[in-house]
Formats: C-alpha cells, sequence, structure tokens
C-alpha cells in the first residue's frame, strides 16, 4: 500500500534553514506529481508547492517563492523540501502528499503522509 | 489566486442526521474540487475528487456535486466516526487553494 514518510522537522531559529525528506513506498513514485502541503497549528491546510512526476515543472504559494524549494529523487523515491530564511510564520506540520493520476500536474492529492512538525522560533 | 470559501466554519450535529457543506470559488473551476477529512492529530484523507467521484473506499454516505463556483458535500445519514474537519480543495489552477475548513461536531 502508499506509504509517505515525512522526516527532517524541528526546532531552528528565525532566518534559518532545514530540509524536509519524504520517503514513498508502494507506488511507482516516478510517475506521479507529489505536493506539500502545511498546517499552522490550530489553522487550516495550505497548500505549499508542487513538482512535475520528473521534476521538470515546480509551483510555489506565493509565501515561499524564493525560499523554499521542492525537489525530488526519483531514484531514491524521495521528495524534499529545502526551506531557508525560515520565519515564525513557517511553523507548521509539513505534509507531503502523492497526486491521483499519474503524469499529470492538476489532480488531486489521493494519499498524505502523517506530516512532520517545523518550529520556528528563538 | 481561486478564493475558496467554505461554510459554515462549524456545525453540530447528531449521529443520523443529513449535513451539507458548501464551498464557492471566486471564479470558475470547472469540476476540478475535492473534499478531505481530517482528524485531530492525524493527516487529511481524500473523500471525493472531480466534485462528485467518491475516493476508493469511502462509504456512500458522502457524496458531492457541484461546478463552475458552487460545491457542495452531503453525508446522508453521520455516523460516529464522521465528526471530523473537512476542507474543500481547488485542482484547477496553481496555487491550489483550500477552503477555510468546516469543524463537524457531536450535538
Amino acid at each position: 500500500q502508499v506509504q509517505l514518510v515525512e522526516s527532517g522537522g524541528g526546532v531552528v531559529q528565525p532566518g534559518g534553514s532545514l530540509r524536509l525528506s519524504c520517503a514513498a513506498s508502494g507506488f511507482t513514485f516516478s510517475t506521479y506529481a507529489m505536493h506539500w502541503v502545511r498546517q499552522a497549528p490550530g489553522k487550516g491546510l495550505e497548500w505549499v508547492a508542487l513538482i512535475r512526476f520528473d521534476g521538470t515543472n515546480k509551483h510555489y504559494i506565493d509565501s515561499v517563492k524564493g525560499r523554499f524549494t521542492v525537489s525530488r529523487d526519483n531514484s531514491k523515491d524521495t521528495l524534499y523540501l529545502n526551506m531557508a530564511r525560515l520565519t515564525t510564520e513557517d511553523t507548521a506540520v509539513y505534509y507531503c502528499a502523492k497526486a491521483q493520476s499519474r503524469y499529470l500536474d492538476w489532480n488531486p492529492l489521493e494519499y498524505w503522509g502523517r506530516g512532520t512538525l517545523v518550529t520556528v522560533s528563538s | 489566486a481561486i478564493q475558496m470559501t467554505q461554510s459554515p466554519s462549524s456545525l453540530s450535529a447528531s449521529v443520523g442526521d443529513r449535513v451539507t457543506i458548501t464551498c464557492r470559488a471566486s471564479e470558475g473551476i470547472r469540476d476540478d474540487l475535492g473534499w478531505y477529512q481530517q482528524k485531530p492529530g492525524k493527516a487529511p484523507k481524500l473523500l471525493i475528487y472531480a466534485a462528485s467521484n467518491l475516493h476508493s473506499g469511502v462509504p456512500s454516505r458522502f457524496s458531492g456535486s457541484g461546478s463552475g463556483t458552487h460545491f457542495t458535500l452531503t453525508i446522508s445519514s453521520l455516523q460516529p466516526d464522521d465528526f471530523a474537519t473537512y476542507y474543500c480543495l481547488q485542482d484547477y489552477s496553481f496555487p491550489y487553494t483550500f477552503g477555510q475548513g468546516t469543524k463537524l461536531e457531536i450535538k
């Protein structure tokens, strides 16, 4: 079955950097777009970024453009989110999610990982 | 970015009730809308995709309808396991945007 396991969260100071990973299994990772979604404590869901199945196309929410970079290693079935110049507004649980249909960018988020908590605090 | 306005923000209901949650998009999104259920401390789960299609394994008491700018999620007969927070998400254009969420509580 599909499994997505996020890691790399922790406490970081404002202005710092962090790299999140999402290890995928149970499906052909290299054929699906992948997403990052975050949820601040007690708040709703916020979509963050998408990377196309082959890594050739990426989209971001405006608030992270220029600071976050999504990437993937299809040989390792792993998704990444490099986060830089972090602010307290970035404090959230970060989820990775698998797109529903192969090869397409625009489609629902079918399966989600359990998330990893990023806390930006001095 | 497309804005998704979800209502109500919270709802109290009893087991067996029929409930409806609404999402409105700030512009037309065809039927590119999904509904997600989230329980406290857990990851969201896809319930409905393409506005009205039931995701695999989701009970048939859940249904979705709508297209363009107006969408609804209906639970025909609430079960104890359904008390959770529900979100709509438009996957029509980037950035994807969620509704604010509807917390469904036991009356």
